[in-house]
C-alpha cells in the first residue's frame, strides 16, 4: 500500500537557520503531496501541495518540489523563525491498493521542529 | 467564518462508559474523516463518509462507530471495546471528488481512567 517516511526528529535549529525536512514516499499511479502543520494543541493546518511531477508547492516561505523519479517532497526554507516551531507531516492522497478511494490521506509520522531565538 | 468545529477540546471519562465526539462543518464538503494521533505515530484514519448515510472503516475502526445523517456532521462514538482510548482525534473534512486536501478541526483530547 501506499507509505510516506520522513526524517525523524526533533530537529533543533537557530533562527534564520536554513530547514530541511526530508520525505520521501511509496505509492501506486500518481499521488498528490503534502506538507501540513501542527502547532502545539491544535488540528492540522494545511503548508503547501504539489498534485503532479516537477510541481513546486510554495507558502510562507516553505518550499517543496514533487519529485517523481526520487520519489520525495523534501520541505525547505530559508531562514526559520520562532514561530515555526512545530510538527510538521508530510502526507500523500492517491488510490490504494485494497480498493479505496482517492480521498484518503497517508502521513508521515510527523517532525518535530523547534526554533530558538 | 467556514470551518470545523469539534467539541469538546477536553474530554474525560471512565473506563467502560461510551463516549461521543462531536465534530461540525460549514464549509459544504461531501467527505469528512476521523483521524486518532498517538505520540510519534502520526495519523491514523479510523472512518470516513463521502455522502450523507454512508461511511467507511479505516485503518483502526475497532471500538469505533460514526453516523452521517447530515452533511454537515460526523459524530464519533469511543465505545468501551476500544482497548486504548486515550489519545487526540482530529475530524476533517474534503470537498471530495478529484479534491484530495483535507481541513482539519481543532482536535478534542480524549482521556478515559
Amino acid at each position: 500500500g501506499n507509505s510516506v517516511t520522513q526524517m525523524e526528529g526533533p530537529v533543533t535549529l537557530s533562527e534564520e537557520a536554513f530547514l530541511t525536512i526530508n520525505c520521501t514516499y511509496t505509492a501506486t499511479g500518481y499521488p498528490s503531496l503534502f506538507w501540513y502543520v501542527q502547532y502545539p494543541g491544535e488540528g492540522l493546518q494545511l503548508l503547501l501541495k504539489a498534485t503532479k511531477a516537477d510541481d513546486k508547492g510554495s507558502n510562507k516561505g516553505f518550499e517543496a518540489t514533487y519529485r517523481k523519479e526520487t520519489t520525495s517532497f523534501h520541505l525547505e526554507k530559508g531562514s526559520v523563525q520562532v514561530s515555526d516551531s512545530a510538527v510538521y507531516f508530510c502526507a500523500l492522497s492517491g488510490w490504494q491498493i485494497s480498493g479505496g478511494s482517492n480521498y484518503k490521506l497517508t502521513f508521515g509520522k510527523g517532525t518535530l521542529l523547534t526554533v530558538n531565538p | 467564518d467556514g470551518g470545523i468545529t469539534q467539541s469538546p477540546k477536553y474530554l474525560f471519562r471512565k473506563e467502560g462508559q461510551n463516549v461521543t465526539l462531536s465534530c461540525e462543518q460549514n464549509l459544504n464538503h461531501d467527505a469528512m474523516y476521523w483521524y486518532r494521533q498517538d505520540p510519534g505515530q502520526g495519523l491514523r484514519l479510523i472512518y470516513y463518509s463521502q455522502i450523507v448515510n454512508d461511511f467507511q472503516k479505516g485503518d483502526i475502526a475497532e471500538g469505533y462507530s460514526v453516523s452521517r445523517e447530515k452533511k454537515e456532521s460526523f459524530p464519533l462514538t469511543v465505545t468501551s471495546a476500544q482497548k486504548n482510548p486515550t489519545a487526540f482525534y482530529l475530524c476533517a473534512s474534503s470537498r471530495g471528488e478529484r479534491t484530495y486536501e483535507q481541513y482539519f478541526g481543532p482536535g478534542t483530547r480524549l482521556t478515559v481512567t
